[in-house]
């Protein structure tokens, strides 16, 4: 697509529900990234991939958080049994290969809120 | 470990005066410099980025940014401002060599009128 689409845009919750966000990259652009950005706080990296493999799961908070992405494109991030402090907007990022040349194009993001 | 540090959590000005927005940040090793805008309800955007080269870095809606590797700073200018530059201004480093960025907290800018 044009963009970077992420959906649901916002999601409420209730505690120890499961929840998956979805993240549609721009098309042809093979390197993907999860953020979290908290109330108040900067953005937390939380997963990469190049592909469909994640080199890099070490931001991810928890055994409750996992992602995967199929067919080069699409990602989904799913929390497990949801926490009130797992309320955040979950961004997701594309670039066409792994290079600062080109900066991340991040999507509009889903506002997740845990009841 | 690398940081960036953005002391100022808002920043209000007034319509067409200048306004700099401060970034800091401690690495070990190179790194490469950039600036976000994110618009309320909305995702972050790409305003400038420092990878080599000058260190004055022009980008869009007229900010531009300098680098400078004693100070280890990266401040965020623009000479005169207008009311939808009100939003939330993020600066990044990225190590180089590694994919991650990391993101200090953000000013908010909030031009007056």
């Amino acid at each position: 697509g044009a963009g970077v689409s992420q959906s649901p845009s916002n999601k409420v919750t209730e505690k120890g529900k499961d929840v998956e966000l979805r993240c549609d990259p721009i098309s042809g652009h093979t390197a993907l990234y999860w953020y979290r950005q908290s109330l108040g706080q900067g953005l937390e990296f939380l997963i990469y991939f190049q592909g469909n493999s994640a080199p890099d799961k070490s931001g991810l908070p928890s055994d409750r958080f996992s992602a995967e992405r199929t067919g080069g494109s699409v990602s989904t991030l799913t929390i497990q049994r949801t926490q009130q402090e797992d309320s955040a907007v979950y961004l997701c990022a594309s670039t066409p290969i792994v290079s600062p040349n080109y900066g991340y194009t991040f999507g509009s993001g889903t506002r997740l809120t845990v009841v | 470990a690398q940081s960036v540090t953005q002391l100022d959590s808002q920043v209000p000005v007034f319509e067409e005066a200048p306004v700099e927005l401060r970034c800091n940040y401690s690495s070990s090793v190179s790194v490469y410099l950039f600036w976000y805008v994110q618009y309320p309800n909305q995702g972050l955007q790409l305003l400038l980025k420092y990878l080599s080269g000058s260190t004055l870095v022009k980008g869009i809606n007229g900010f531009e940014a300098e680098f400078n590797k004693s100070q280890t700073s990266f401040h965020l200018r623009k000479p005169s401002v207008h009311i939808s530059d009100t939003a939330e201004y993020f600066c990044a480093v990225s190590p180089s060599g590694t994919y991650k960025y990391i993101f200090g907290t953000g000013t908010r800018l909030k031009v007056l009128a």
